[in-house]
């Protein structure tokens, strides 16, 4: 089993709103990795957990706050969000590593409109 | 820096013809290479990865194989169907560990396949 699932499939939020995305492994992987994806564009890197800690932030702005609760749970809180942060938003799971073979699973994503 | 460069898209091809999307790589150091593959609406799939020179990835009749000498990393596939349309990313990792490592992409290939 390699899915990785995420929650909401679709949010729409206004920029004084705040919200959550979630995602979900269990398939024992111990790092855990948000992307953000604009259209027709590769996705870019935003945060990287290993073994429940933060290992990588790639500079992203401060509306944009991850959290790990466990090895099999990440959430990424979202407040005062801007029009130009609508984007898919993609999570990433690998058995934790983070050496060159560590494999990067995706969930499906969740698509964010910011109006 | 690192860097993968693919082939320019949108390709578009009849349906059983011969697929070929080049991608070759620029890496300080031996990489791990990957193509992931983009359905539409949908998050990332891993469609196969080689982790050495001269191994072959191969998945739903798709192959890629590592040539160091060449640092290329080529998809294939003999006879593609209406469903092999989406968009074809290859990546590669590096074995930097820790806070440097990083799955750098390509920017994409659009396969648009015709009945």
């Amino acid at each position: 089993d390699t899915e990785v699932t995420q929650t909401p499939k679709h949010l729409v939020m206004g920029m004084t709103n705040k919200k959550s995305l979630k995602c979900e492994q269990h398939m024992g992987h111990r790092a855990m990795y948000w992307y953000k994806q604009k259209a027709k564009k590769p996705p870019e890197l935003m945060f990287v957990y290993s073994y429940e800690k933060l290992s990588i932030n790639e500079s992203v702005p401060s509306r944009f706050s991850p959290e790990c609760p466990n090895s099999s749970l990440l959430n990424l809180h979202l407040h005062a969000l801007q029009p130009e942060d609508s984007a898919l938003y993609l999570c990433a799971s690998s058995q934790g590593r983070l050496i060159r073979r560590d494999t990067q699973y995706f969930g499906p994503g969740t698509r964010l409109t910011v109006l | 820096g690192d860097s993968v460069t693919q082939m320019e898209g949108p390709v578009t091809l009849s349906e059983e013809a011969f697929l070929t999307i080049n991608c070759t790589y620029t890496a300080t150091g031996y990489p791990s290479l990957f193509w992931y593959v983009q359905y539409p609406g949908e998050g990332l799939q891993l469609l196969l990865k080689a982790t050495k020179a001269d191994d072959k990835g191969s998945n739903k009749g798709f192959e890629a194989t590592y040539r160091k000498e060449t640092t290329s990393f080529h998809l294939e596939k003999g006879s593609v169907q209406v469903s092999d349309s989406a968009v074809y990313f290859c990546a590669l990792s590096l074995n930097s560990g820790g806070s440097n490592y990083k799955l750098t992409f390509g920017k994409g290939t659009l396969l648009t396949v015709n009945p």
